[in-house]
């Protein structure tokens, strides 16, 4: 079945760094790619998301590819602050029986250090 | 616009007791809604999804249950609950062609 495999954490980085968190997928076809955020107490938020090969999405600082040659979609950002520690989870949609269920990686908490 | 709600909050329950969860959607018709458990350390898995009233898919044999009384409500029950049932739920609504896939705020349950 579609899975989703994410860099294992927690990642601990100083303000300002460079940060990627690695993504990859296994699915049947194409499948939109997401990344959702959760800060702490907090429900899932979408970050971003690209639909098709080749797409780039991106928000607030945060950008993933779609690379179909490598089944990924890792997640960067240039310059993080304080407030982006979160956990942040890649996920892919499926299709099942007349709906769409979102399949997660394990997450990864990020901590960001003044 | 469209909103999802979902309540309470924070649950602290007795093993062995009853659970329900609510939650409901505004702003859109025949929504497909799910239900997802983040255990403690792990990430999210599908626990029930509903294209329609009174229509439940099961993901993962489990304690709970799910029901779809209306359009925009779904439910999540147990009648006897265990320690395993702890962790953080999720309700969620997407419409049928999964433009948007949108998340309620979430109930963490401590089963004690």
């Amino acid at each position: 079945g579609d899975s989703v495999t994410q860099m294992e954490g927690p990642v601990t980085l100083s303000e300002e760094a460079f940060l990627t968190i690695n993504c990859t997928y296994t699915a049947t076809g194409y499948p939109s790619l997401f990344w959702y955020v959760q800060y702490p107490g907090e429900g899932l938020q979408l970050l971003l998301k690209a639909t098709k090969a080749d797409d780039k999405g991106s928000n607030k600082g945060f950008e993933a590819t779609y690379r179909k040659e490598t089944t990924s979609f890792h997640l960067e950002k240039g310059s993080v602050q304080v407030s982006d520690s979160a956990v942040y989870f890649c996920a892919l949609v499926a299709s099942i029986q007349g709906a769409q269920k979102l399949v997660f990686g394990q997450g990864t908490r990020l901590t960001i250090n003044p | 616009s469209q909103t999802i709600h979902q309540w309470p909050a924070t649950l602290v329950q007795p093993v062995g007791s009853p659970l329900s969860l609510e939650c409901t959607v505004e702003g859109t018709s025949n929504p497909n809604l799910y239900w997802y458990r983040q255990a403690a350390g792990r990430g999210l898995q599908l626990l029930f999804y509903s294209v329609g009233i009174g229509q439940i898919s099961s993901e993962v044999p489990q304690n709970l249950s799910a029901s779809r009384p209306q359009d925009r409500q779904f439910i999540l029950s147990s009648k006897k609950l265990l320690l395993s049932d702890s962790g953080f739920y999720l309700c969620a609504w997407s419409d049928v062609g999964a433009r948007g896939y949108t998340f309620g705020s979430g109930t963490r349950l401590t089963v004690v």
